[in-house]
């Protein structure tokens, strides 16, 4: 059962560029989970999808951030107009239900985005 | 608000000594408590985790109980290998509309041969 798979691995951007990142959740999960690793920090909530919803975008900053997890394909965490202290460790975890307390979340390998 | 303090690191041990990480919490409710291991270049791997008082999580040699008196998540090993050398975050959740993770800030541990 292949595990939670990211792309790109690495992403370099200018200043001004898009980023985006995409993110397969593993066999039969609906649950999408993104978190940011900012340099020598723990990792930090961004948003949490189920299919073609948005549950809680609580920790996703209002402006130039958007994620989508539709129907078919990948879920996809996009950053417009990137700025340097974009440049962290974006992680992708998926879940296969959202209720029950034992309920694991498995992560991917992560993207690591570099503004320059 | 919830939140997760971990002890500072870089915790150096030699092999073979025995490791504790302290983890503690603040949360409101009952949260489910989680240690993630994270190697060097790599994504987050489950490690352990507990969902009640007094639930003893372990794997791979570690442990940690959840104790909801001193709201604590401590992990422990008897013996640490060259192996272990990884970034440790302790974690919790407390699930209702939402199931994010709240991570403490992780504690390198460097083993020596």
């Amino acid at each position: 059962n292949a595990g939670v798979m990211q792309n790109p691995r690495h992403l370099v951007r200018r200043r001004g560029q898009e980023a985006r990142l995409r993110c397969s959740p593993m066999k039969g999960h609906s649950h999408v989970y993104w978190y940011r690793q900012l340099p020598e920090e723990g990792l930090k909530f961004m948003v949490y999808l189920q299919k073609e919803n948005i549950i809680d975008e609580s920790g996703m900053p209002k402006e130039r951030f958007s994620a989508e997890f539709p129907k078919e394909g990948p879920s996809i965490l996009r950053i417009q107009q990137v700025v340097r202290g974009d440049s962290a460790a974006y992680f992708c975890a998926s879940s296969d239900t959202g209720g029950p307390r034992e309920e694991t979340q498995y992560f991917g390998p992560g993207t690591r985005l570099l503004v320059l | 608000g919830n939140s997760v303090t971990q002890m500072e690191g870089p915790v150096t041990l030699s092999e073979e000594a025995f490791l504790t990480i302290n983890c503690t919490y603040t949360a409101t409710g009952y949260p489910s408590l989680f240690w993630y291991v994270q190697y060097p270049g790599e994504g987050l791997q489950l490690l352990l985790k507990a969902t009640k008082a007094d639930d003893k999580g372990s794997n791979k040699g570690f442990e940690a109980t959840y104790r909801k008196e001193t709201t604590s998540f401590h992990l422990e090993k008897g013996s640490v290998q060259v192996s272990d050398s990884a970034v440790y975050f302790c974690a919790l959740r407390y699930g209702g509309a939402t199931n994010k993770l709240i991570f403490g800030t992780g504690t390198l541990l460097a083993v020596q041969p």
